[in-house]
Formats: structure tokens, C-alpha cells, sequence
């Protein structure tokens, strides 16, 4: 079955550098979320997005935009990029918005030098 | 502020026996309660999830209990196996779609 795709899997940038993640839900799936997970802790919510509008927003920093697409995909734009924004970041997706269990991407690693 | 908590950061049992790994959450407008499995180097996995209107559900191996009295969850994996050693968080959500993680507990099976 189709899962939730994330490019790229890895990724490096320097300090002060933007970042571009990309999630692909599974197909007819109409939310999509995006996590940061940083070393040894809990993936911590940033935002979601249901029917390509924004739908709830937790700890994303000022920094960082995204949006979802009228394929239902979405993007998670970074700039101005940190040390501390080293990270796991998941982007999960489900159907029919957020009452429904969501199925995890295998995540994209970032690393800031 | 909302939290959901986890009582043990490790957990280790022998293969074969039953493992519970708990959760407590703060929020009592929470509605839907999800175990996640994560194994090193992948996203979260969903396990099973629960409503607030249940007190008990049932998969596979695998049982959770909700006490909405003392805001407690736990997850029962029975005749634990080596490929369930992995970390387990609880998650809540209060309507909405924003979901509100644990902090985790790491599971070991000894052979």
C-alpha cells in the first residue's frame, strides 16, 4: 500500500540557509501535519493543514512557513536556519481531517552546520 | 499547559511475557488517544487507538485502557517479541487536529 512520502530523506545546510521539505500524503488522504522530532525526545506538533487551509498550529517558529497544495501535497519552507533546527522532521497524513489515526512519513533528517 | 506523561522512560522485559507501558494526560477535554510504535530511524507507527466514550480496546497482541477518572492510559502488548523492542509514546488529541506526544517509553526484550 501507498504510504506517506518525504523528500528528501536527508539533508545539510549551513547556518542562516533556507530549506525546502516536501510531504506526499497517501493518495485521497486530506490532512497532512508536520512534526519535529529532535534527538532522544517526543515529536513535538507544528502545524497541520486540512483541505490545502491551514487547520491547527502548534510550536513552529516564525521562521518557518508551509502550505499544502492543490494535489493535496505540502511544503515546509525553513529560512534563516539555526544549529538547534537540526532534527527528524515527519510529516503524517490522514483522512477526512484530524478524528482519524495518521500515518508517519519516514522523515527527513536535517542538519545544520 | 497540556501535557500527556509517560511513568517510565525504559522498560525492559523477557520475551514471552507481557509488557504494560502507561501514560497519564492532563487534558480532560481530550477525546482520542492513540499508541504510536517508533523504531530507530523511522516514523512513528500507529499501534491502536481509543475514544473517550470506550474504556477498553483490542488489536492484535495488543490492548489498551483508558481511565478517564485518573486521566491514565496504558498500552498491554502480550507474549512480547524481540521486534516489539522499540519506543512507544501515547498521544492525545482534544478535538482539532493538533496531536499532543508523550515523552516516551523505550521497550527492550530480552531473548
Amino acid at each position: 500500500a501507498a504510504g506517506v512520502i518525504q523528500s528528501p530523506r536527508h539533508l545539510i545546510k549551513e547556518k542562516r540557509e533556507t530549506a525546502t521539505l516536501k510531504c506526499y500524503p497517501i493518495p485521497r488522504h486530506d490532512t497532512v501535519y508536520w512534526y519535529q522530532q529532535g534527538p532522544g525526545q517526543d515529536p513535538q506538533f507544528l502545524i497541520s493543514f486540512y483541505e490545502k487551509m491551514q487547520s491547527d498550529k502548534g510550536s513552529i517558529p516564525d521562521r518557518f512557513s508551509a502550505q499544502q497544495f492543490s494535489d493535496y501535497h505540502s511544503e515546509l519552507n525553513m529560512s534563516s536556519l539555526e544549529l538547534g533546527d537540526s532534527a527528524l522532521y515527519f510529516c503524517a497524513s490522514s483522512f477526512r481531517g484530524g478524528q482519524i489515526e495518521a500515518f508517519f512519513g519516514q522523515g527527513t533528517r536535517l542538519t545544520v552546520v | 499547559g497540556e501535557s500527556v506523561g509517560l511513568h517510565l522512560p525504559t522498560l525492559s522485559v523477557q520475551e514471552g511475557d507481557n509488557s504494560i507501558i502507561n501514560c497519564a494526560y492532563s487534558n480532560s477535554a481530550s477525546d482520542y488517544f492513540i499508541w504510536y510504535k517508533q523504531e530507530s530511524g523511522k516514523g512513528p507507527q500507529f499501534i491502536i487507538d481509543i475514544r473517550s466514550n470506550m474504556d477498553k480496546r483490542q488489536g492484535q497482541r495488543v490492548t489498551v485502557l483508558l481511565n478517564k477518572t485518573v486521566k491514565h492510559l496504558s498500552l498491554q502488548i502480550a507474549a512480547t517479541q524481540p521486534g516489539d523492542s522499540a519506543v512507544y509514546f501515547c498521544a492525545e488529541k482534544a478535538g482539532g487536529f493538533k496531536t499532543i506526544f508523550g515523552a516516551g517509553t523505550r521497550l527492550f526484550v530480552k531473548a
